[in-house]
């Protein structure tokens, strides 16, 4: 059964600092992996997504690595702003596709200004 | 193009009682997928929904169902409610086709079970 972590579970920098969000999962088989952010009491907004294929992808600030061989991926956030303040969530998709997102617990990032 | 909408936003039922969610994709996506959001649990996958044809499903008790109508819209639906069952309900839609996998989520319906 496929398991997602996330670490830090918390995290708070000052404002302008480059961060890195860490997440590893147990079963290497995946089909991608989706980044995102929730604000409190809000829905998921997908910041990127990775192919099984591809080691990393870029928007923005934002950069997300994938190595899939040792079950992990990154988040780096760099030059971080206090609208940067969110919840973090990576999840993978398994099953060639075909099943649902597993998620790890979240990074729970606040940006001090 | 409009993002995934879902109604009602909140509701407020008590125990026993059973409740519909109701989900809008965005225009094109043909698959809905359906997570529940708990503190203690995070966020669980339900089922997923395309082309009107349950395709996958979570560990989730049979009081949990779906379905999806011929427009891509799909409703949840919970039967005799459980405190439990408070949770933050979130919708999402993808296209399916292509390789093209990444899903776009609603802003969710708050269930409060009393």
């Amino acid at each position: 059964k496929q398991e997602v972590t996330q670490i830090p579970a918390a995290l708070s920098v000052p404002e302008g600092e480059n961060l890195v969000l860490n997440c590893s999962f147990t079963d290497s088989a995946i089909y991608n992996l989706q980044w995102f952010r929730q604000d409190p009491g809000k829905g998921l907004t997908s910041l990127l997504l990775i192919q099984s294929s591809q080691r990393e992808q870029t928007s923005g600030r934002l950069n997300a690595s994938l190595d899939k061989s040792s079950g992990r991926s990154t988040l780096y956030i760099a030059a971080s702003q206090p609208g940067d303040s969110a919840t973090y969530l990576c999840a993978v998709l398994a099953g060639g596709g075909a099943d649902g997102l597993t998620f790890g617990k979240g990074t729970h990032l606040i940006i001090q200004p | 193009k409009a993002g995934v909408t879902q109604t009602p936003r909140y509701l407020i039922k008590t125990r026993g009682q059973q409740v519909t969610l109701s989900c809008s994709p965005i225009s094109g996506h043909r698959s809905v997928s359906w997570y529940q959001q708990t503190p203690g649990q995070g966020l669980q996958f339900l089922f997923e929904y395309f082309s009107e044809t349950q395709r996958n499903k979570g560990n989730f008790p049979g009081r949990f169902s779906g379905r999806q109508f011929s427009n891509s819209r799909s409703e949840m639906n919970v039967s005799t409610l459980e405190l439990g069952d408070s949770a933050l309900y979130l919708c999402a839609s993808r296209f399916l086709a292509g390789g093209n996998n990444e899903q776009f989520f609603g802003p969710g319906t708050r269930l409060t079970v009393l």
